[in-house]
């Protein structure tokens, strides 16, 4: 199985100030058809996860623009350019190339400073 | 409006069965693969299972294969995940989620949980 490893696990962050979460995988995941499978999802504190990032880089409708994802093969980005107070949450990777099983990183929890 | 909505949770004795339900409105739900994601408590996500359009391509993790059964309705937009021989490490929410995950509709919606608690 693939394994996702996220870092760092806690990211203390100033109001408006950017963050960048880290996300890689112990072998490529770009797919036989050419695509890379690499999605991010957003866990606001008791609420379900929701899918910011689909296929390293396209944002879902409703997410704002201060976030973005970005990598390729087996090194993954998400960055928020300026973190605001309903962005706190875990953050997580997920692998769907080399699936089934699919696979999450650990995740990644924002905090504010 | 995407809705889904799980039920059948509950606290279940070690080697006790369970039947977890989603319920899907608000898209064509025949043609969406659907699948389980469950989360321990303070823990991450797991993907536990995956089920086709149709039903007959069917997928899961290694820690529950041979103990849980993924199964649709698609004349009643419904989602199920028998659960049998449940141990403690089961005990987590389990979350119904659309999508099929070399498409855009990855894992695009989920639903509200339902907890399970596996102890005596």
């Amino acid at each position: 199985d693939v394994v996702m490893t996220q870092s760092p696990l806690s990211l203390p962050v100033t109001l408006g100030q950017p963050a960048s979460i880290s996300c890689r995988s112990s072998q490529s995941l770009v797919h036989s058809d050419g695509n890379t499978y690499l999605n991010w999802f957003q866990q606001r504190p008791g609420q379900s996860p929701r899918r910011l990032i689909y296929k390293v880089s396209n944002r879902d409708s409703g997410v704002p623009d201060r976030f973005s994802g970005s990598g390729s093969g087996t090194d993954f980005t998400l960055k928020i350019s300026r973190v605001e107070a309903e962005d706190v949450g875990v953050y997580y990777c997920m692998q769907a190339t080399h699936w089934p099983p699919l696979t999450f990183g650990g995740g990644t929890k924002v905090e504010i400073k | 409006e995407v809705q889904l909505v799980e039920s059948g949770g509950g606290l279940v004795q070690p080697g006790g069965s369970l039947r977890l339900s989603c319920a899907a409105s608000g898209f064509t739900f025949s043609s969406y693969t659907m699948n389980w994601v469950r989360q321990a408590p303070g823990k991450g996500l797991e993907w536990v299972s995956d089920i086709s359009r149709s039903g007959n391509v069917i997928y899961y993790a290694d820690s529950v294969r041979g103990r849980f059964t993924i199964s649709r309705d698609n004349a009643k937009n419904s989602l199920f995940l028998q659960m049998n021989s449940l141990r403690a490490d089961d005990t987590a929410v389990y979350y119904c989620v659309r999508g099929y995950c070399t498409g855009t509709n990855c894992l695009d919606y989920w639903g509200q949980g339902t907890l399970v608690t596996v102890s005596s």
